[in-house]
């Protein structure tokens, strides 16, 4: 059964620096999100990606966040200047946009910023 | 605002147990409602999902959830649980008309259930 696939499962970062999470979506699916999860917190929405543009995105995500699919297969989500605070499970989704309508998710990368 | 909420953090049970864990959401419109698990290690799975027609919907595992449009409501339930189905489960709203809009989650519930 296809999935959807992240790198890394587990990065450490030092504050300020820039990093970038990638996604696999599955193949034929058009709709791509992310999701953070802060420990004992809830799953947060991040942002949504359609058409190679982005269709919705929450308050989290600042000026510090950028989302970019440079080819045909990865979704990115880069951080540019990394805080404390951006310590979380990040997690990708997608779907087909139809029937069955369900949202996908990855198994997440863990990043730690120090 | 809209918002889920689960009433149960954190649920111990035994083995043949049964299982109902709470959700509720802010305010009505039109839904589509998911239960999502998490096994250890594991990707986050659909249970199951409401779109529309029989308030009653049945997933996978045994599990089904019943939405309660007049309480914004859509309890989990199990009639006998078994120790496999230790996880987080997350109830998720998506609110409007389209297909595709973002998930709001409520914060998850811990069930753990002793052999």
């Amino acid at each position: 059964e296809p999935e959807v696939t992240q790198t890394p499962s587990h990065q450490v970062t030092q504050m300020g620096q820039e990093v970038i999470l990638r996604c696999v979506p599955i193949s034929n699916h058009l709709y791509f999100y992310w999701y953070r999860q802060i420990l004992g917190q809830k799953v947060e929405f991040l942002v949504s990606f359609y058409n190679n543009e982005i269709s919705e995105k929450s308050e989290i995500f600042d000026d510090q966040f950028s989302v970019e699919r440079p080819d045909g297969s990865n979704f990115t989500l880069k951080i540019r200047s990394t805080k404390l605070e951006d310590s979380a499970m990040y997690f990708c989704a997608s779907s087909t946009g139809g029937s069955p309508y369900e949202q996908y998710f990855g198994p997440g990368t863990r990043l730690t910023v120090t | 605002a809209q918002s889920v909420s689960q009433h149960n953090h954190h649920v111990i049970l035994s083995e043949a147990a049964s299982l109902e864990l709470g959700c509720n959401y802010s305010y009505g419109g039109t839904v589509n409602l998911f239960w999502y698990v998490q096994y250890p290690g594991q990707h986050l799975q659909l249970l199951l999902k409401y779109f529309s027609g029989d308030p009653l919907v049945k997933g996978i595992k045994g599990f089904e959830a019943e939405f309660i449009k007049s309480k914004f409501s859509f309890n989990l339930r199990k009639p006998s649980v078994q120790w496999s189905d230790t996880a987080e489960y997350f109830c998720a709203v998506r609110w409007g008309s389209g297909n595709t809009g973002k998930l709001i989650f409520g914060q998850g519930t811990t069930l753990q259930v002793k052999p």
